[in-house]
């Protein structure tokens, strides 16, 4: 089934420590998004990139870089994990083209981040 | 900057009432977008706005858009459990390489 995958699902990280959450999709589609929910703020627009090897600082993009080396992955690192970055974090994919503008973005099931 | 802002950000209501859920954004923009989100679930896109006057329905949701007055609502008929949610808009900043504006969403619980 075409669609994003996320992973982990779920992780419990001391602070400090360095972490990678993982998002491909296997849509083809060229832009790229992860985004941070946290209860009472929304989504909230971390980094993008909008075509294989680009990526942007979305809203709130401290303490965390992402690579986009190929169009299917879109990897999202901490490089310190801080409390602070106890979040569900949320990859998503769009195509800049008319199907995305019918289809909106496709979003993966999220990863829920504990750091203690 | 595009803002996009949801009223109300609660709302409990009983079974077989009517509510109407506002969104508001504050420049122009031609594509907006409703979204549903469950419990400890991701996003699931509910309906696409595409021009002025559109309206979609999907059983018991109506969503609309004024591009002129720069509103959609998200018109909820007969109002049944399984339509309690948390539900967002997103709008397309037309100079941001299609990226979307999110409100903040709108909690909606249902009593039976």
């Amino acid at each position: 089934i075409a669609g994003i995958t996320q992973a982990p699902t779920s992780q419990i990280l001391a602070a400090g420590r360095r972490m990678t959450l993982r998002c491909t999709q296997d849509m083809r589609h060229n832009a790229m998004y992860w985004y941070r929910q946290d209860l009472g703020l929304g989504l909230r627009l971390i980094h993008y990139s909008n075509t294989a090897g680009t990526t942007g600082k979305g809203e709130v993009p401290d303490g965390y870089s992402v690579s986009r080396a190929n169009t299917d992955d879109f990897p999202l690192t901490l490089a310190s994990a801080v409390p602070s970055q106890t979040s569900v974090y949320f990859c998503a994919s769009s195509d800049s083209n008319r199907r995305q503008i019918l289809y909106g973005y496709t979003f993966g099931s999220g990863t829920r981040l504990t750091v203690v | 900057e595009l803002k996009v802002e949801q009223n109300p950000l609660f709302l409990s209501m009983q079974e077989g009432k009517n509510y109407t859920i506002y969104c508001n954004y504050s420049t122009t923009s031609d594509r907006l977008y409703w979204y549903r989100q469950d419990p400890g679930k991701s996003l699931e896109s509910l309906f696409v706005l595409l021009s002025n006057g559109a309206v979609k329905q999907e059983g018991r949701l109506m969503a609309s858009l004024d591009t002129k007055a720069r509103l959609s609502t998200l018109h909820i008929t007969a109002a049944v459990h399984d339509l309690s949610a948390t539900y967002f808009c997103a709008v397309v900043a037309l100079d941001s390489n299609y990226q979307l504006i999110w409100g903040a969403g709108t909690k909606l619980i249902i009593k039976p």
